[in-house]
């Protein structure tokens, strides 16, 4: 059973372009989290989403970010028009309930 | 809101040497506790987790931590790090029966050969 799979690794983008992550949640799994890392500081949750249903996004900034969690396919985190301070990892995490999270690798977004 | 805070930002020791990371949080209700461990290069993935029961937890690759309800900690220790033990230490919180975790900022670990 693969882990969650988050793509890319890497990701340099140019103030005002878009920025989209991907994670592939663990088979079986239905619950989808993310999570933003700030430099020095902890993960800060983001949004919890269930398949086609965003249940908590209260950890989302209001403007240029927005997540999904289609019925087929990955769930995105995409973040218009980035800004410096968008710079960033992003992780994912899954679980089969709201119980014990799995998380990926994360996604490290630098914003030049 | 609920937070953690971990005590040490980075630390250096050598192998055989024993660890200790500290871990407070702050919220009056009952809480389930965790840490996690990232190895460069891998994702993030759980050391040990407290939802009740003996407050001395042990978890994977020799790891224990011990809940003091009293001063809201959640400590995590290992008598002998190896070199393989290099890596960024997670402690977590969430409330029972909610999904959030809340995030210390982290402890490096690197051990010396």
């Amino acid at each position: 059973n693969a882990g969650v799979m988050q793509n890319p690794r890497h990701l340099v983008r140019r103030r005002g372009q878009e920025a989209r992550l991907r994670c592939s949640p663990m088979k079986g799994h239905s619950h989808v989290y993310w999570y933003r890392q700030l430099p020095e500081e902890g993960l800060k949750f983001m949004v919890y989403l269930q398949k086609e249903n965003i249940i908590d996004e209260s950890g989302m900034p209001k403007e240029r970010f927005s997540a999904e969690f289609p019925k087929e396919g990955p769930s995105i985190l995409r973040i218009q028009q980035v800004v410096r301070g968008d710079s960033a990892a992003y992780f994912c995490a899954s679980s089969p309930s709201k119980t014990e999270a799995f998380f990926g690798q994360g996604t490290r977004l630098t914003v030049v | 809101a609920q937070s953690v805070s971990q005590h040490n930002h980075h630390v250096i020791l050598s192998e055989a040497a024993s660890l200790e990371l500290g871990c407070n949080y702050s919220y009056g209700g009952t809480v389930n506790l965790f840490w996690y461990v990232q190895y460069p290069g891998q994702h993030l993935q759980l050391l040990l987790k407290y939802f009740s029961g003996d407050p001395l937890v042990k978890g994977i690759k020799g790891f224990e931590a011990e809940f003091i309800k009293s001063k809201f900690s959640f400590n995590l220790r290992k008598p002998s790090v190896q070199w393989s033990d290099t890596a960024e230490y997670f402690c977590a919180v969430t409330p029972v029966g909610d999904y959030k975790l809340s995030f210390g900022a982290g402890t490096t670990v690197t051990v010396r050969a």
